[in-house]
């Protein structure tokens, strides 16, 4: 069972580089978000989907774009990667039949831009 | 807005108690999580609640008081392998999954 996986596990980018990284869950779960976690400002909210073609903006969208083909998959690319993007990037999952609604993370990607 | 507070680090000695306060000030509420981080390592579930009350579950119980927008997770006969961040999250609303996460409380457990 592999559950969530993320790709690539690092990074190192230079500035004004388009980057994807990559996020593939095994459960179908409905329910998928991109986090970005920094020093000082714990897990922050990126985009998140809620089924295939469907996204929707989190609370630090700007730079970022995502899509959702396919349920196990969620892209994030960065479109014009800045230093300031330098971050470790966490995507997690989330079935909306469980009660908890409790999410499952990934191992994250550090990434780092130059 | 959002805001949730926690202390930003602690420390205890292994086989004590320790209390990991979170306050919270949300637009609306529909449940509050508690996520493990090891360094390195991804978050993990602890524990939920939605109603007021305490939810034990082993060494680690959580209590949530909605009125007065507070919750901790109590860790007991701690462990060395409890040395971790401490993650609070808010979910706002009923059937959305957004989580809104404090910035987390470290914990080092000292022999």
């Amino acid at each position: 069972d592999a559950g969530i996986t993320q790709s690539p596990r690092y990074k190192i980018t230079e500035t004004g580089r388009q980057v994807t990284l990559m996020c593939h869950q095994t459960w179908s779960h409905s329910y998928m978000f991109w986090y970005r976690q920094d020093l000082g400002h714990g897990l922050r909210l990126i985009y998140y989907s809620a089924a295939a073609d469907i996204t929707d903006k989190g609370e630090v969208p700007d730079g970022y774009v995502v899509s959702r083909s396919k349920t196990e998959n969620f892209p994030l690319t960065l479109e014009s990667a800045t230093r300031s993007q330098t971050s470790v990037y966490f995507c997690a999952s989330s079935e909306s039949q469980d009660r908890t609604y409790e999410q499952y993370f990934g191992p994250g990607t550090r990434l780092t831009v130059t | 807005g959002q805001n949730i507070d926690q202390p930003t680090e602690m420390t205890a000695t292994e086989g004590a108690i320790v209390q990991i306060n979170c306050t919270y000030q949300t637009s609306g509420f529909n449940g509050l999580f508690w996520y493990q981080q090891h360094a390195g390592e991804a978050p993990t579930f602890l524990s939920y609640n939605v109603l007021d009350g305490l939810e034990e579950k082993g060494r680690f119980s959580s209590f949530l008081s909605r009125s007065k927008g507070y919750s901790y997770l109590l860790l007991k006969e701690l462990q060395m392998k409890d040395s971790a961040s401490y993650l609070c999250a808010v979910r706002d609303r009923e059937g959305f999954q957004k989580l809104v996460f404090g910035t987390g409380t470290r914990l080092l457990v000292s022999p």
